[in-house]
């Protein structure tokens, strides 16, 4: 099984300044990493997506993420960020297990942004 | 292109009762996931369907079910409700065989209140 951990649930940063939100997980398999976007009442919205190769992907909205396999971390930063930005962002992992069958995404709780004027 | 849609938007039912939530895939997409959201929490897997079958499944019970019709388009069904199946069921489709890992595209979500 896998599981992720957001270590910030609240993250309150000034508007242009930089931001990184953590994201660990934890898996048997090896995984594919995935983080995701919700602005308020609407659904989730792909940010960027980690599969193979650079270890530094870039995402839409000016975010990147920089995976870490020795440390299992996959966190996301901005190098500045705007009153658009305050939204839920979520980490989420998917298992490459061989053979058919999935489990679907493995979700962390979500880290609140919080975009300060 | 149309995105993925859910039906309704909300949905206010009686605990005991049976609930149908629908989904649309978004044009070309052969597979839909459904995910349990509780407030604050982060999106639960229910289940997966492929080629109208089931192909993965979360922890959850029985009484949660599931259909993929010809057309790519899915129901989520539950039955006996709980005040627990009070969440954001949210949707998603995506182009792939079994497994993964494939980009999903999530709809708005219907959110269920069971009182």
């Amino acid at each position: 099984a896998q599981s992720v951990t957001q270590l910030d649930s609240q993250v309150p940063v000034f508007e242009e300044a930089p931001v990184e939100l953590r994201c660990n997980y934890s898996s048997s398999v090896s995984v594919y990493l995935f983080w995701y976007v919700q602005y308020p009442n609407q659904g989730l919205q792909l940010l960027l997506k980690y599969l193979s190769g650079s270890t530094l992907v870039k995402g839409i909205n000016g975010f990147e993420a920089e995976f870490n396999k020795s440390q299992t971390s996959f966190h996301l930063r901005k190098p500045s960020v705007h009153i658009s930005d305050t939204a839920e962002y979520f980490c989420a992992v998917w298992a490459m297990y061989s053979g058919g069958g999935a489990d679907g995404l493995t979700f962390g709780k979500g880290t609140h942004l919080i975009i300060q004027p | 292109e149309t995105g993925v849609t859910q039906s309704p938007t909300h949905l206010i039912k009686t605990r005991g009762q049976q609930v149908t939530l629908r989904c649309s895939s978004q044009s070309g997409h052969n597979t839909v996931s459904w995910y349990q959201q509780a407030l604050g929490q982060g999106p639960q897997f229910i289940f997966q369907y492929y080629r109208e079958e089931e192909n993965g499944r979360g922890n959850f019970p029985p009484r949660f079910s599931g259909l993929q019709f010809p057309n790519y388009s899915s129901e989520l069904n539950v039955n006996a409700l709980e005040l627990d199946d009070s969440a954001l069921y949210l949707c998603a489709s995506s182009i792939s065989g079994t497994g993964g890992p494939y980009e999903q595209y999530f709809g708005p979500g219907t959110r269920l209140t069971v009182t």
